[in-house]
């Protein structure tokens, strides 16, 4: 059964670091691109990019260049997002998700929150 | 970039009624080469992450009821519930593939019942 584990809720200051992780079991994690999800509250799906953990290949939207850093460790089958100074404007649900053989989103992680607040 | 719409923002359907969804983006989905559409149809209920429902445009995943159907070609597409299920109270997103691994998500459709 193919699995993706997040870590747990997050509540950090504007400015502050962050990493969140993304575990993936029940398949070959080298070889599917893993996907980064935001979802704002009471907000819409937004893509943020996706790392193919056996190369480290990785693709941002242009929303998100910049902003966020996708990393993995394909030796520990994990996906990481990370901010090096977080604002109030990235408190949100940040999903993981596998790309299927087809391209699409198959397989979602249960979602991290992420509250940023003075 | 390609863009997804939907419309509507919104509906209510009674129960045991039709649910139609439709989605449109900004350039042809269809690729030529295997004539697939690269056009995926998630379902998200609160506090719970998305479900894919429909990808290829109308291939249903596995499991998914057989009351939930796509179709469409190009840049059109529709979701139908056929008959709307108390259960089917969510919100319905298309997505793009066709640039994968880079993704685009429609802005949402939130469906309840009337």
């Amino acid at each position: 059964e193919v699995q993706l584990v997040q870590s747990g809720a997050e509540v950090k200051k504007p400015g502050e670091s962050l990493k969140i992780s993304c575990k993936g079991s029940g398949y070959s994690f080298s070889n599917y691109w893993v996907a980064w999800v935001r979802q704002m509250a009471g907000k819409g799906l937004e893509w943020m990019g996706s790392i193919y953990p056996g190369d480290s290949d990785t693709r941002y939207s242009p929303s998100f260049q910049g902003q966020v850093t996708i990393s993995a460790d394909k030796f520990i089958n994990t996906a990481h997002l990370q901010w090096s100074s977080l604002e109030a404007s990235d408190t949100a649900i940040y999903f993981c998700a596998r790309h299927a053989d087809t391209g699409s989103v198959g397989d979602w992680g249960q979602g991290t929150l992420v509250t940023v607040s003075s | 970039d390609i863009v997804m719409t939907q419309s509507p923002d919104s509906l209510a359907v009674s129960l045991g009624e039709r649910a139609t969804i439709n989605c449109r983006s900004s350039q042809s989905l269809l690729y030529s080469a295997n004539n697939k559409n690269y056009l995926a149809w998630y379902q998200q209920k609160p506090g719970q992450p998305p479900k894919l429902l429909i990808y290829w445009a109308s291939t249903r995943e596995s499991g998914v009821p057989d009351r939930f159907s796509g179709s469409g070609s190009g840049t059109d597409f529709t979701l139908t519930i056929s008959t709307l299920q108390a259960e089917d109270v969510a919100v319905y997103y298309c997505q793009q593939y066709f640039s994968t691994p880079l993704l685009t998500f429609g802005p949402g459709t939130k469906v309840d019942v009337k």
